[in-house]
């Protein structure tokens, strides 16, 4: 069975900092990771996602990931942080079935 | 990216009436759609996954009787909530993809049962 970790539930971060959001998986075979941001009372937006190539993922509104197959891992990274990222973040991984299982999710708060 | 709808956003009733949540892909086909349930301060739980024209696949643990899906054509899935009691109250996330694609996610609905 396939899992995911987010082993900090709340990062706090002062704006125009480097952001950094944990995650880890255990999967068999190629892991097919994707971040998501969630917004209060709102559904999940995809940030960017790794199938396969580059290590380092590039994706929407700045941020990026960058995939460790030996320590596997894929953390969600941003090199400046601004308040209105402040938001609720999703690891998760794809299983061959096609489902997504969602890491616990990791709140990111973005101070002024 | 691709756009899913999801309604109501917001919706509250009485314990043993039955509601309706209904997902939308406005600009694609979706031959696939989950529904997760999402509640406070945690992860989203896969209820079912539907693909259309056939019955849904449910999760362990979820009632397929209270949670009656229902994928009719490729642009529209509905889960209806029967007879519903204050414990279902939650955060329902409905997603669609097509293919091989990434999954897109509708709002989400916000179900109250008082």
């Amino acid at each position: 069975a396939q899992s995911v970790a987010q082993p900090e539930d709340q990062v706090n971060v002062a704006e125009g900092n480097p952001l950094t959001v944990k995650c880890t998986y255990s999967v068999s075979g190629n892991p097919y990771l994707f971040w998501y941001v969630q917004y209060p009372n709102r559904g999940l937006q995809f940030l960017l996602k790794y199938i396969t190539g580059d290590n380092l993922v590039k994706g929407s509104y700045g941020f990026e990931a960058e995939f460790n197959k030996s320590q596997t891992s894929f953390h969600l990274k941003k090199p400046s942080a601004l308040v209105s990222d402040s938001a609720l973040y999703f690891c998760a991984v794809r299983s061959p079935r096609n489902m997504l299982t969602f890491g616990g999710g990791t709140r990111l708060m973005v101070k002024p | 990216g691709a756009v899913v709808s999801q309604h109501p956003s917001r919706v509250i009733c009485k314990s043993g009436t039955s509601v309706k949540i209904e997902c939308r892909s406005l600009d694609f086909q979706a031959t696939t759609m989950f529904w997760y349930r999402q509640f406070p301060k945690q992860s989203l739980m896969l209820m079912a996954t539907s693909n259309e024209g056939s019955k849904a696949t449910y999760e362990q643990g979820v009632e397929k009787d209270k949670f009656l899906i229902n994928h009719a054509s490729l642009t529209l899935s509905t889960l209806t909530v029967t007879s519903a009691h204050p414990e279902d109250s939650s955060f329902y996330i409905c997603s669609a993809k097509k293919g091989i694609t990434e999954a897109f996610f509708g709002q989400g609905t916000r179900l109250t049962v008082v």
